[in-house]
């Protein structure tokens, strides 16, 4: 496609419900990020891909988080026992390579109830 | 204290005005830097792209970046209503593990009005 595209673009789940979020990156782009954003601030980085390979997910902020792009195009962002805190915008990038601008999804907006 | 500080606004300007947005950072590593445009319900989308120190145009936007003072600018001119948005500021260095992963500001608000 044209774009990132990421589904759903909403999503409301119960406390305790495992969710899964999906993101299509551009055709052809090498990197792939994950950040989250908090009402009212700005990106927080989460995780970021070289095609297949995970190479930072320094910023995943517990083990209940989990990520895998396996075949180096698509990537899911997986949650375990959601909680209220979680709540917010996840947002996927993607760009071709190392310095370069990147391109972003219109992310998922999570709610956990 | 955040390696990107960026002051949230609101702004509110009136159309046809000059618009200065700034961010200061703490991390000497940071090489690139980028400003962002998000409407509401949408994600970033990147206006300029600018490595090291200078200026750097693009139609009615200019980029600064001083690096010994560690602040960056973005101008607008002749702002349009249509301008009126959230503008993130991110900036990227190379980290342990050889990536450049942006950190970003938390966006100024920007309200230009007719």
């Amino acid at each position: 496609g044209a774009g990132v595209s990421q589904s759903p673009r909403y999503k409301v789940a119960k406390r305790g419900q495992d969710v899964a979020l999906r993101c299509d990156p551009i055709s052809g782009h090498v990197s792939l990020f994950w950040y989250q954003q908090a009402l009212g601030q700005g990106p927080e980085f989460l995780t970021y891909f070289q095609n297949e390979a995970q190479l930072d997910k320094s910023g995943l902020p517990s083990d209940r988080f989990f990520a895998e792009r396996p075949e180096g195009s698509v990537s899911t962002l997986k949650i375990q026992r959601t909680q209220q805190e979680d709540s917010a915008v996840y947002l996927c990038a993607s760009s071709p390579g190392l310095n370069y601008g990147y391109t972003f999804g219109s992310g998922t907006r999570l709610t956990v109830v | 204290q955040k390696e990107v500080e960026q002051d949230p606004g609101p702004l509110s300007v009136p159309e046809g005005a000059i618009v200065s947005l700034n961010c200061t950072y703490s991390n000497s590593a940071f090489q690139y830097f980028m400003w962002y445009r998000q409407y509401s319900r949408k994600g970033p989308e990147l206006l300029m792209y600018t490595y090291s120190s200078g200026n750097k145009e693009d139609g009615r936007f200019t980029a600064q970046v001083d690096k010994s003072s560690k602040y960056i600018s973005l101008f607008i001119r002749d702002s349009q209503p249509s301008d009126s948005a959230t503008y993130l500021c991110a900036m990227s260095g190379l980290r342990t593990g050889g990536s450049y992963i942006p950190t970003f500001g938390r966006g100024t608000s920007l309200i230009v009005h007719p």
